[in-house]
């Protein structure tokens, strides 16, 4: 299975400012994949992150909001913009531990954002 | 979009105790998983099973894939069972890759 960091663990950000998460494997792997956890809430798939193209996103969430970069098949990042109370979440990067069609998930570790 | 539920919602058991944990999903599925998330908000990988039954030490887990469900029996259970399990589809067509989440099972193990 792939190893999956994430960069912060967690924070503490002000309304208004934005945060940026990174997510990095240790494998090349071809899908990688965002998602967010409100408080007692379960899991909601926020994007699909396309390497060399711009990422997917679900409904309700946007480009402007939710921002994401994929270099290259390594690597990955999510930034959450203008942050309110509301996107206090932990944030989770996932990826297929092996390519080809319906593969089993790993998930990072997470961020835990707090927003004041 | 694809549907999942997971009952109960809540569990409470004594250390040593059995447990049956299910999931119903409304449409078929390509992949379906099973998490255990810890207190720290990590998400551990416990099954893979789209389909048929696989054992892992105290935890078995069974798909019923033709009649849309999914169980997981967790034996003599332990305080660090203890968190909130999830069950997780991935539908096919162009859902390719992206996990539809169960609301999860908060399970409480009492020594």
């Amino acid at each position: 299975s792939a190893v999956i960091s994430q960069k912060p663990s967690r924070d503490i950000c002000q309304r208004g400012t934005s945060l940026t998460i990174q997510c990095q494997v240790d494998s090349q792997v071809t899908m990688m994949f965002w998602y967010r956890q409100q408080p007692g809430q379960s899991l909601t798939l926020i994007a699909t992150a396309n390497q060399g193209s711009e990422a997917t996103y679900e409904s309700g969430f946007v480009i402007d909001k939710f921002p994401i970069s994929r270099p290259n098949l390594t690597f990955s990042t999510l930034t959450v913009s203008n942050m309110s109370p509301e996107d206090s979440s932990i944030y989770l990067c996932s990826v297929e531990g092996e390519a080809g069609a319906y593969n089993e998930q790993f998930f990072g570790p997470g961020t835990r954002l707090t927003v004041l | 979009g694809i549907q999942v539920e997971q009952s109960p919602p809540d569990l409470i058991l004594q250390e040593g105790a059995n447990s049956t944990l299910r999931c119903n999903f409304s449409d078929s599925v390509n992949n379906l998983q099973w998490f255990h998330q810890n207190p720290w908000g990590q998400l551990i990988n416990l099954f893979y099973i789209p389909s048929g039954t696989k054992q892992n030490g105290r935890l078995s887990a069974t798909t019923v894939a033709t009649e849309r469900y999914s169980l997981l029996y967790i034996s003599s259970s332990q305080t660090t069972d203890s968190g909130v399990y999830f069950c997780a589809v991935e539908a096919g067509g162009t859902s390719y890759g992206k996990l539809t989440f169960g609301q999860g099972t908060i399970l409480t193990v009492h020594p």
